[in-house]
């Protein structure tokens, strides 16, 4: 079984500019979660969706958004994006009915000039 | 709110050697999860163990082992005959029942095995 994939691995913007960023969960995984890692602030909740559905979002600015499609993938889009977006942002995906072990993937590292 | 504080940034220790990874958290929740992520260079988190605050008996997984103090709200990581693929950042998570999936992260400990 294919673990959760994240595109692109690596970004360079600049100021001003927005991005998207994509995951892909284990199939059969219906929720996923976004976090960001930035050695700052370390490890925050961004949002969780499940089945198109945002269930839970964290404290941060509207300028961070999600979706998450019918075949359970999700992208994340930061608009105007600020030198403090540059972080790790990792997703984690999981059965999302009851508790079960969420995986993560591999994270994207945005890094904003 | 919830919070988690690991107050150990970094840690060596020599192969084959046992290491404790200290971890507090705070919550006023009854029924919660307790985790212990790992992250090495690749970046990669793997789950290496988890709690249910329902539960009495310590979490072990082979050579991981936890001590989980609910009334302390104290959840420390026993790495046994550590081994050089130790080597990464450790995370303790706290995660409320219901929340989900909202964890709440600690700061991480570098732990670095020498051999």
């Amino acid at each position: 079984k294919a673990g959760v994939t994240q595109t692109p691995r690596y970004l360079i913007k600049t100021r001003g500019q927005q991005v998207t960023l994509s995951c892909s969960p284990i199939s059969g995984h219906r929720s996923v979660s976004w976090y960001q890692q930035t050695p700052g602030q370390g490890l925050q909740f961004l949002f969780e969706y499940f089945s198109e559905t945002q269930r839970n979002k964290g404290n941060f600015p509207g300028r961070f958004s999600g979706r998450q499609f019918s075949n359970s993938r999700s992208e994340m889009n930061v608009s105007t994006l600020e030198l403090g977006d540059s972080a790790l942002y990792l997703c984690a995906s999981t059965t999302g009915d009851a508790y079960n072990e969420q995986f993560f993937g591999p994270g994207t590292r945005l890094t904003v000039l | 709110a919830q919070t988690v504080t690991q107050s150990q940034p970094e840690m060596s220790v020599q192969e084959a050697e046992t290491v404790t990874l200290s971890c507090t958290y705070d919550t006023s929740e009854n029924n919660y999860y307790l985790f212990w992520y790992k992250q090495p260079p690749s970046r990669q988190m793997i789950l290496v163990i988890r709690q249910e605050a329902y539960k009495q008996q310590n979490a072990t997984e082979n050579r991981f082992s936890v001590n989980f103090q609910k009334a302390a709200k104290s959840f420390s990581l026993k790495i046994s005959d550590s081994q050089l693929g130790d080597t990464a950042m450790y995370f303790c998570a706290f995660m409320k029942h219901g929340s989900n999936y909202q964890l709440i992260w600690g700061a991480g400990t570098k732990l670095i095995i020498k051999p």
